[in-house]
C-alpha cells in the first residue's frame, strides 16, 4: 500500500498550457505538502496545508495554485506553464503540528515544459 | 529563519570506505533532525530521525548520526559504505511544532565497487 501517492509520475507538456498533479495519502495525516526540487536536486517547500487549510506559502508564482478538498488530498495546478517550471515536484505529509514526526513523501512527479 | 548547509555536494568512495557527511543548520531553537536518502530515480525515504535524547542516532542500512548541540550539526555517518549506498543525502531540519520542512542542497554520493 502506497502511503503518499502522486499522479502522474511523468508530465510532459507544452508551454502555457495548464496541468494538475494530484497527491493522496493514506495515512491519516493532517498537514500536506508540495516541495519543488530542481535540476541540481535543491528541494524548495512551497505549500503546506493543515486540515485543509492553507498555512504556508513560499512566494510560489500565483500560476500554481494548490487545492485540498480534504485532509487527504492535496492537488497543485499551474496555469500557464514556463520552461522554468520543469522540475520534479514531490508531495508530502506529516501527522501534524502537535507531534514531532518526519515527513513522508511521495514518488514524485517529473514535469517537463518543452 | 532557519537553512540547512551541506558542505559535500559531489563525495566519491569506494567500496568498504567510510562516509562522514556534514551538515550544519542555522535555527536558535529546538529543532527535529532528519537525513533522508534518495535513490537514483526514487522518492526520498527516512534515514533517521533525532527528536531528543542519546544525540548519537542509528538509522536504518547501518547509518548514524550524531547531533552536536554547540554547533549546530548532524553529520552522517557509516563506518563502511557499499555500492549500494550510491543514491544523494539529504539533510532536513524543523523547529518544534512547526510544519516545515528545511532541506539542504544535498550530496550525490558515489561509491566504486
Amino acid at each position: 500500500d502506497t502511503a503518499v501517492s502522486q499522479t502522474p509520475k511523468y508530465l510532459v507538456t507544452q508551454m502555457g498550457n495548464d496541468k494538475s498533479i494530484k497527491c493522496e495519502q493514506n495515512l491519516g495525516h493532517d498537514t500536506m505538502y508540495w516541495y519543488k526540487q530542481d535540476s541540481k536536486k535543491f528541494l524548495k517547500i512551497m505549500f503546506s496545508y493543515n486540515n485543509k487549510e492553507l498555512i504556508i506559502n513560499e512566494t510560489v508564482p500565483n500560476r500554481f495554485s494548490p487545492k485540498s478538498p480534504d485532509k487527504a488530498h492535496l492537488n497543485l495546478h499551474i496555469n500557464s506553464l514556463e520552461l522554468g517550471d520543469s522540475a520534479v515536484y514531490f508531495c508530502a505529509s506529516s501527522p501534524g503540528q502537535v507531534l514531532n514526526t518526519e515527513a513522508f513523501f511521495g514518488q514524485g512527479t517529473r514535469l517537463t515544459v518543452v | 529563519a532557519q537553512s540547512v548547509s551541506q558542505h559535500n555536494h559531489h563525495v566519491i568512495l569506494s567500496e568498504a570506505a567510510s562516509l562522514e557527511l556534514g551538515c550544519n543548520y542555522s535555527y536558535g531553537g529546538t529543532v527535529n533532525l532528519f537525513w533522508y536518502v534518495q535513490y537514483p530515480g526514487q522518492h526520498l525515504q527516512l534515514l533517521l530521525k533525532y527528536f531528543s535524547g542519546d544525540p548519537l542516532v542509528k538509522g536504518i542500512k547501518g547509518f548514524e548520526a550524531e547531533f552536536i548541540k554547540s554547533k549546530f550539526s548532524f553529520n552522517l555517518r557509516k563506518p563502511s559504505v557499499q555500492w549500494s549506498d550510491t543514491a544523494e543525502y539529504f539533510c532536513a531540519v524543523n523547529a518544534r511544532n512547526f510544519n516545515k520542512f528545511y532541506f539542504g542542497s544535498g550530496t550525490k554520493l558515489n561509491v566504486k565497487p
